[in-house]
């Protein structure tokens, strides 16, 4: 079974740049999240998607973060302008149901390591 | 907002020892579970404990879940070097739409 699969894997940008990631889910899974994880810290969620309708964002920085995900399958993540408190590396998972409070486990992407310069 | 607390921050034994990780929450919740991160690595899940559950065994693990004291522990026993990483737990608050909260994870070191 192909894992999650998450492009760039680094990025290295100077602030007020903007940029992409992208991420392609397990094949069937209906919910999508994006998370930052800061050096040294634990994942933060950023957004949630069931299919393709959003669940959660409650923790996105709205003012200069987007994310979308087209046809409930793959999902790109946007920062435009971005901070230099956006150094971290954005981690992409995905559930085959629709909570994990009905006891779904989460499979994570490798990642994307954002630095800004 | 991070809900777990994790102790020990950084953890180094010899291998063949075991290894001890506790986790504290604050609210009520679903589940919990652990994750391992290997260095420059996305998060692998390990194991899933569920509100009413206490003990749950898989392989070398061994998680406890006390939802009287909102605390989880995560045992290793026989560390290997490969065991090296660091080791997060998460839970599933209740009534917050099902998502998954991270702890700040405990580094675990195994020396050879």
């Amino acid at each position: 079974e192909a894992g999650v699969a998450q492009s760039p894997r680094y990025k290295i940008i100077e602030k007020r740049q903007s940029v992409a990631f992208w991420c392609n889910p397990i094949s069937g899974h209906a919910t999508l999240y994006w998370y930052q994880q800061i050096l040294g810290q634990g994942p933060k969620l950023l957004i949630q998607f069931q299919n393709n309708g959003v669940v959660d964002d409650s923790q996105l920085p709205k003012d200069r973060f987007s994310a979308e995900r087209l046809k409930g399958v793959d999902s790109t993540l946007k920062i435009q302008p971005a901070k230099l408190e956006d150094s971290a590396v954005y981690l992409c998972a995905s559930s085959f149901g629709q909570f994990v409070a009905t006891n779904e486990k989460l499979f994570f992407g490798s990642g994307t390591q954002l630095s800004v310069l | 907002s991070q809900q777990g607390e994790e102790d020990p921050q950084a953890l180094s034994i010899q291998e063949g020892e075991n290894a001890t990780m506790n986790c504290s929450y604050k609210t009520s919740i679903n589940n919990l579970q652990w994750y391992r991160q290997n260095s420059g690595r996305g998060l692998v899940h390990l194991i899933l404990i569920r509100s009413n559950e206490r003990e749950k065994h898989s392989g070398r693990l061994r998680v406890t879940l006390d939802t009287s004291k909102k605390s989880s522990s995560l045992l290793i026993t026989a560390s290997r070097a490969a065991d090296t990483a660091s080791y997060f737990c998460a839970t599933v608050p209740y009534n917050q739409g099902g998502k998954l909260i991270f702890g700040q994870g405990t580094e675990l070191s195994v020396k050879p």
